[in-house]
């Protein structure tokens, strides 16, 4: 157990819909990154947040949207979905932002969109 | 261009023996962290160990320990004694500077065998 909770653990929508991905990172960390792994696309990264503010994006869609909040715990939003959205999906937290800070991933959440 | 290369998409090892999973990466940043990440069928993604730009040593966890070689830009994995619960996906990943993004290498898939 990592102790990066994520909820929830399986999700199926619809074409269209909209879903929040929640996390909350480890004890004491303040940075949190969000994931995607799809069959085609490999682990992909997403966003990251560090003591509520945006830090880094990466190829996250303008669909897709998260936030921080002063409790630490992140949410991901993801609106319009499309077949192409499911994925598993991976929050991460580490202590801080540093490039030696290694990352525990949560279990992650399986979107599937039909 | 690829930041972190992992040449074997599948490989094979018989139970008790040693295997070593390549990684290659490419930086121009001379402060970086090297980590491996195994993920087994059931999804999750664990932290296997890391190793840091400035590390003389080698980094060693128990089973695994990692053959860095920083002129040759590899940082490759080793399992010791493998069981049959190492097999799984392995990735190699790498974080440069201050505030820069993890980028994921396209796995490994490890199988033991009895």
């Amino acid at each position: 157990d990592s102790g990066v909770t994520q909820t929830p653990k399986h999700l199926i929508t619809a074409t269209g819909q909209r879903v929040t991905l929640r996390c909350s990172p480890r004890s004491g960390d303040l940075s949190v990154y969000w994931y995607q792994q799809s069959l085609d696309q490999g682990l992909q990264f997403l966003i990251q947040y560090y003591n509520g503010e945006e830090r880094a994006k990466g190829n996250i869609l303008e669909r897709f949207s998260a936030q921080q909040f002063p409790d630490l715990h992140s949410e991901l939003n993801l609106s319009s979905l499309e077949l192409g959205d499911s994925a598993l999906y991976f929050c991460a937290s580490s202590e801080q932002q540093d490039w030696y800070d290694e990352q525990y991933f949560g279990p992650g959440t399986r979107l599937t969109v039909t | 261009a690829q930041k972190i290369t992992q040449t074997q998409p599948g490989m094979f090892v018989q139970e008790k023996e040693a295997v070593t999973l390549d990684c290659t990466y490419d930086t121009s940043d001379q402060s970086y962290g090297l980590f491996w990440y195994k993920q087994p069928s059931s999804g999750e993604m664990i932290f296997l160990i890391y190793q840091g730009s400035y590390d003389e040593q080698n980094a060693t966890e128990g089973r695994y320990s990692l053959n860095f070689q920083k002129a040759r830009k590899s940082a490759n994995l080793v399992i010791s004694a493998s069981q049959l619960g190492d097999s799984a996906m392995y990735f190699c990943a790498m974080r440069e500077g201050e505030g820069q993004n993890f980028v994921f290498g396209p796995g490994t898939r490890l199988s033991v065998l009895p």
